[in-house]
């Protein structure tokens, strides 16, 4: 079945540090992807998306490209701040009969240090 | 800016009690999604509703848990009895009807924490 797989944290950088948090997927068909961040205390929210391949999703300074051929879609930052400092879910879209449906990773909790 | 409302934020409740959670959606949203998210781990989809029906509900452990949407607006997420296990964050996430948004892109509440001692 369709899956989600992003790397292990806790991710603890320093500001202004470049960011990669790595997501591969499993699926069929053509899934969208999906980062959403989780600050403490708060629900998810949609940070970035992308619909098809090579689609670059972007927002608030972080990137994703949709990557088909390595099923990947991994989240990057130039320069991280300590408002950053949340955790990542990757997730994808479940085309299947639940449309609309997401099935995320375990998330990646990221502390970015003064 | 709109949002998906849910209630109450946190309950502590004993074992075998009965359990209740409400979630009122974004205006106009006529897809609802009740989320358990355990500790440590990414959100797993309960029940997903369109409009008043069920659309999923293949991972509902039905014999203790229960949905309704009965006008198709706010929805409750019944548990009833909680079990030790089932302490976690419950999530309600609304989004536009199929076909006029991207699926997947979900406006979330900010949960509900539940635990059972």
């Amino acid at each position: 079945g369709n899956s989600v797989t992003q790397m292990e944290g806790p991710v603890t950088l320093s500001e202004e540090a470049f960011l990669t948090i790595n997501c591969t997927y499993t699926a069929t068909g053509y899934p969208s992807l999906f980062w959403y961040v989780q600050y403490p205390g708060e629900g998810l929210q949609l940070l970035l998306k992308a619909t098809k391949a090579d689609d670059k999703g972007s927002n608030k300074g972080f990137e994703a490209t949709y990557r088909k051929e390595t099923t990947s879609f991994h989240l990057e930052k130039g320069s991280v701040q300590v408002s950053d400092s949340a955790v990542y879910f990757c997730a994808l879209s479940d085309r299947g009969g639940s449309q609309g449906n997401l099935i995320f990773g375990k998330g990646t909790k990221l502390s970015v240090k003064p | 800016e709109a949002e998906v409302a849910q209630s109450p934020r946190y309950k502590i409740t004993e074992k075998s009690q009965a359990v209740a959670f409400w979630c009122d959606p974004i205006s106009g949203h006529a897809t609802l999604y009740w989320y358990r998210q355990i500790l440590g781990q990414g959100p797993e989809l309960l029940v997903q509703f369109q409009d008043e029906s069920v659309v999923d509900d293949s991972q509902l452990p039905k014999d203790r848990f229960s949905a309704e949407r009965l006008k198709g607006v706010d929805s409750t997420l019944k548990i009833q009895p909680a079990e030790l296990g089932d302490s976690a964050m419950y999530l309600c996430a609304s989004s536009l009807a199929p076909g006029t948004s991207v699926p997947g892109e979900l406006f979330f509440g900010e949960g509900s924490r539940l635990t059972v001692l």
